[in-house]
This record gives C-alpha cells, structure tokens and sequence, in this order.
C-alpha cells in the first residue's frame, strides 16, 4: 500500500505571496490533517479534515486554509505569507476508526524570504 | 491545555545498550498516546500507539508503556543499534478547547554511539 505523499518537497516563495500544498493519504483513509514544524514551536496541529468537512482546527491564523476533495486529497493554502510561515509543513493521513493511527508523509519544506 | 514534555532534549549511548525513553503529558483524559520516530529532514515515521486503555504495547525491540495516572509514558528501546539515531517524538490525542488533536513533546534526540 503507498504511503502519503506530499507535493512540492520544497518550495521557496516571497513575503506576501500565496502558496498551496498539496497531500495524498493512504488509500481508504478519509481524515488528513496538517501540522506545521520549527525549531521554535516544534510540532503544532494546523487542521484536520473528513469527508471533505473541516473537523478540527488549531490555533493558526485565518491566513491558513485548507481543502478535502472527494477522493480524499487535502491542499493546505497559505495566503500572503511572513517570514514566520517559514517551517516543514506535515500531512498525516488516519482511517478515523478503531485505533486512529496517524500515518505521516515525507513533508513540504517551505522557505519564505 | 495538554502539555507534553520530553526529557532529556537530547542522549546519546553506546551501541548495544539498552535505553528508556521518557514522555510526560499533564491532562490524563487522552484517547491515545502515539511514539514516532524522525531522522533529519523528514517525515515521522509511527512506531507504536497505546489506547488509552492499554499499559504497553511491543513492536520488535521497542516497547512503550502507559501510565494515565500519573501521566507518563516510556518508550524502551532494547539493544540499540546506529540505525536507531533519530529524534523520538511522542504524541497524545485528546480533545483541547473543543478541538480532537494530537499535541506533540519535543522530542529526544538520540545518538548511538558505534
């Protein structure tokens, strides 16, 4: 069974540019969330989503968004972006049922200058 | 709010050694606790989930233990290897202001020494 894949693995964008990334979780699983990674904050949970439908949410910005699509893929959009949102942005993928594992991807390294 | 604190930031042992793992959290009502591993630049990589109802659970030579009550969990990592260098997370799930969501430590970095 593939894993979760992220695209880009990195990007490099300019303050106050917008940027979309983009998950692909396990086949069957149906919960992605987004977490947000710095050697500051360390790991911190941005949202989760399920059947299309934002669950759950963290404690980011309006700024940050995201989507689920019907096959379950998730893109997480961050607009006009700050030095700040520099950070490897993580997608983990859960079946939502019975143990609620998270299975995490490889990440997207974003660099904002 | 849950807090999850890892002690010690960072260790290194000699290869061969066995090695405990530590992982406070301050609120006991969680659904589970989960134990990651991380090499430089990556992703995590799940190495083993307690329920809440669990007290251990074994994957080869990792075992973790859980402890609601006093809000502690170890991870032990039995003779460790060079291939075991990594940060070690851990992770617990529980719902905070309305909201289910994993709340992570910071993680230990290990290294074993060859």
């Amino acid at each position: 069974k593939a894993g979760v894949t992220q695209t880009p693995r990195y990007l490099i964008k300019t303050r106050g540019q917008q940027v979309t990334l983009s998950c692909s979780p396990i086949s069957g699983h149906r919960s992605v969330s987004w977490y947000q990674q710095t050697p500051g904050q360390g790991l911190q949970f941005l949202f989760e989503y399920f059947s299309e439908t934002q669950r759950n949410k963290g404690n980011f910005p309006g700024r940050f968004s995201g989507r689920q699509f019907s096959n379950s893929r998730s893109e997480m959009n961050v607009s006009t972006l700050e030095l700040g949102d520099s950070a490897l942005y993580l997608c983990a993928s859960s079946s939502r049922g019975g143990t609620y594992e998270q299975y995490f991807g490889p990440g997207t390294r974003l660099t904002v200058t | 709010k849950q807090e999850v604190t890892q002690i010690p930031a960072a260790l290194s042992v000699p290869e061969g050694e066995n090695l405990v793992l530590n992982c406070s959290f301050t609120d006991s009502a969680i659904y589970n606790l989960q134990w990651f591993r991380q090499d430089p630049g990556k992703g995590l990589t799940s190495l083993l989930l307690i329920q809440s109802s669990q007290r251990e659970q074994t994957s080869g030579r990792l075992n973790a233990s859980l402890d609601k009550s006093s809000g502690r969990s170890t991870l032990y990592i039995a003779a460790s290897q060079p291939g075991d260098s990594a940060t070690y997370l851990c992770a617990v799930r529980k719902v905070d202001f309305g909201n289910e969501k994993l709340t992570f430590g910071t993680g230990t970095r290990l290294t074993i020494i060859p």
